[in-house]
């Protein structure tokens, strides 16, 4: 069964600086992985998605995602961090070549931006 | 609406009680999923409804949930005899299709059950 970790519930960083949050991924089969953003008060907004295609995703507000099957990896990154980037980020991974394939999320890392 | 909607947006309920939450999907779309976020957790598979077919109830943690849905319209997700550990936020989402992978999920706001 697949399954992620999220390194890291809390994750500062100044406003400007990068933002690396990592996640690592367990998979029998080729994976689908995914980034998830959930802002104050709101629902949960995709941000990015790996399916196979191209190794580095391009995601909404700036954001990208390397896969990196060496390393079981799909780190999410930010060139420069805006105050308005302050939110709970999900790494998921799915299995689509399994026939019982659901989504499964990592626990959440939570973003600050330090002005 | 636009969007998938969620009521109530928050429940206070004592030990015990029964509780039905609500989910209205995107228009068209055929999966409906229910997931569960406590407190420093990740988010946790419930239930999963596409089309026609048999829901997937794999992740129902005890006899005390089960979750309806009426054609590819709304579901209602209850909780009877309430616990204390059942304190969480419910997250519902759709997507058009159901494929896990292709497919992406959006997501209500989600109802804060708080269980007293």
């Amino acid at each position: 069964a697949q399954s992620v970790t999220q390194l890291g519930s809390h994750v500062s960083v100044s406003e400007g600086a990068l933002v690396l949050l990592r996640c690592n991924y367990s998979s029998s089969v080729p994976p689908y992985l995914f980034w998830y953003v959930q802002y104050p008060n709101q629902g949960l907004q995709l941000l990015l998605k790996y399916t196979s295609a191209a190794t580095l995703v391009k995601g909404i507000n700036g954001f990208e995602a390397e896969f990196k099957k060496s390393e079981t990896s799909f780190h999410l990154t930010k060139p420069s961090a805006h105050m308005s980037d302050a939110a709970e980020y999900f790494c998921a991974v799915s299995e689509p070549m399994n026939r019982d394939d659901k989504i499964i999320f990592g626990k959440g890392t939570r973003l600050h931006i330090l002005p | 609406g636009a969007g998938v909607s969620q009521s109530p947006s928050n429940k206070v309920t004592e030990k015990g009680k029964d509780v039905e939450l609500r989910c209205d999907p995107i228009s068209g779309h055929t999966a409906l999923y229910w997931y569960r976020q406590r407190l420093g957790q990740g988010l946790e598979f419930l239930i999963y409804f596409q089309g026609n077919s048999a829901p997937d109830k794999s992740g129902l943690p005890s006899d005390r949930f089960s979750a309806e849905r009426t054609g590819e319209s709304v579901s209602t997700l209850t909780i009877q005899r309430t616990q204390q550990e059942d304190s969480a936020v419910y997250l519902c989402a759709s997507s058009l299709f159901g494929l896990a992978g292709e497919d992406t999920q959006y997501f209500g706001p989600g109802t804060r059950l708080t269980v007293l």
